[in-house]
Formats: structure tokens, sequence, C-alpha cells
């Protein structure tokens, strides 16, 4: 069974632009996270969706959406980039919203110049 | 609000030995613990999932264990090889859902 996905592996973009990043979850699940690395701040967690609906919210601005399609696919989107977006963007699945194991994918370098 | 913490930071040892990595937690109502590997510019692999319920765990080399009253987990691994060099992260749940929160990770070096 293939893993989660996640494209493009990476992304180099300018202050004040948006990007757009994907993720592919493993195959039957339904719960898609998605979380921010940094070496400051370490592992932060943006959102979760589930079955097409935003169902938690980290603490991050505005600027940070994403959505879930009815494949279970998910996209997060960050507009008016910032230096401080630099990051590693991961992406995890798991099979329900219950206590599974979240499988996380390889993540999307982004680099914001 | 959840704190995760991991001692300690980096930890070296050559390559046989057996050690334990440590992870506390400040709110003890939690779902379920999580540990995870990573490699240099990598994403994270699941090693061992404890339910609250649980006391401990093992897959091969690691054995994890979980003592929520104190709000401790540590993971234990025995005749460390090379390729267990990487950072290791545990990350708890409080509630049903999917938000886990992370520790800063204890960045392990084994030599051969």
């Amino acid at each position: 069974k293939a893993g989660v996905t996640q494209t493009p592996r990476y992304l180099i973009k300018t202050r004040g632009q948006q990007v757009t990043l994907s993720c592919s979850p493993i195959s039957g699940h339904r719960s898609v996270s998605w979380y921010q690395q940094t070496p400051g701040q370490g592992l932060q967690f943006l959102f979760e969706y589930f079955s097409e609906t935003q169902r938690n919210k980290g603490n991050f601005p505005g600027r940070f959406s994403g959505r879930q399609f009815s494949n279970s696919r998910s996209e997060m989107n960050v507009s008016t980039l910032e230096l401080g977006d630099s990051a590693l963007y991961l992406c995890a699945s798991s099979l329900t919203r219950t206590s599974e194991t979240q499988y996380f994918g390889p993540g999307t370098r982004l680099l914001v110049l | 609000k959840q704190e995760v913490t991991q001692i300690p930071a980096a930890l070296s040892v050559p390559e046989g030995e057996n050690l334990v990595l440590n992870c506390s937690f400040t709110d003890s109502a939690i779902y379920n613990l999580q540990w995870f590997r990573q490699d240099p510019g990598k994403g994270l692999t699941s090693l061992l999932l404890i339910q609250s319920s649980q006391r401990e765990q093992t897959s091969g080399r690691l054995n994890a264990s979980l003592d929520k009253s104190s709000g401790r987990s540590t993971l234990y691994i025995a005749a460390s090889q090379p390729g267990d060099s990487a950072t290791y992260l545990c990350a708890v749940i409080k509630t049903s859902g999917s938000r886990l929160t992370f520790g800063e990770g204890t960045q392990l070096t084994v030599n051969p």
C-alpha cells in the first residue's frame, strides 16, 4: 500500500506570493492533518480535515488555509508569504479521527526569499 | 495547555549500548502517545503507539512505556546500531481527534 505522498517536495517563493501544497493520504484514510516544522518552533499543528470538513485548527493566521476533497486528498494554501513561513510542511493521515496511528508524508520544504 | 518535554535533547552512545529516551507531558488526560523517528530532512516514521489504557508497547528492539499518572513515557532501545541515529519525537493526543502535540525531540547518534 502506498504511503502518504506530498507534492511538491521543494519549493522556492518570494515574499508576498502564495503557495499551494498537496497531500494524498494512504488509500482508505479519511483524516488528514497538516503540521509546520521549523528549527525554532518545532512541530506545530496547522489543521485537520475529515470528510471534507475542517475539524480542528491550530494557532496560525488566516493566511494559512486548507481544504479536503471527496477522495480525501488535501491541499493547504499560504497567501502573502512571509520569510517566517519557510519551513518543512508535513501532512499526516489516519484511518479515522479516533485513536489511530498517524502516518506522515515526506514533507514539502518551502523556502521564502 | 499541553506541553511535552523530551530529555535529553541530544545523546551520543557507542554501538551496542542500551538506551532510554524520556518524554514528559503536563496534562495527564491524554488519549494516546506516539513515538516517531525523523531522519535529517525527512518526514516522520511512526515507531510505536500507546493507548491511554496501555502501559507499554514493543516492536523489535524498541519498547515504549507509559505512566499517565506521572505524565511520563520512555522509549527503550536495545542493542543500539548506527542505523538508529535519528531524532526521536514523542507526541500526545489529548482527545479523540488528530491534533498531536510534539516534544522538541532527542537527537540520537550511535557511533560505530
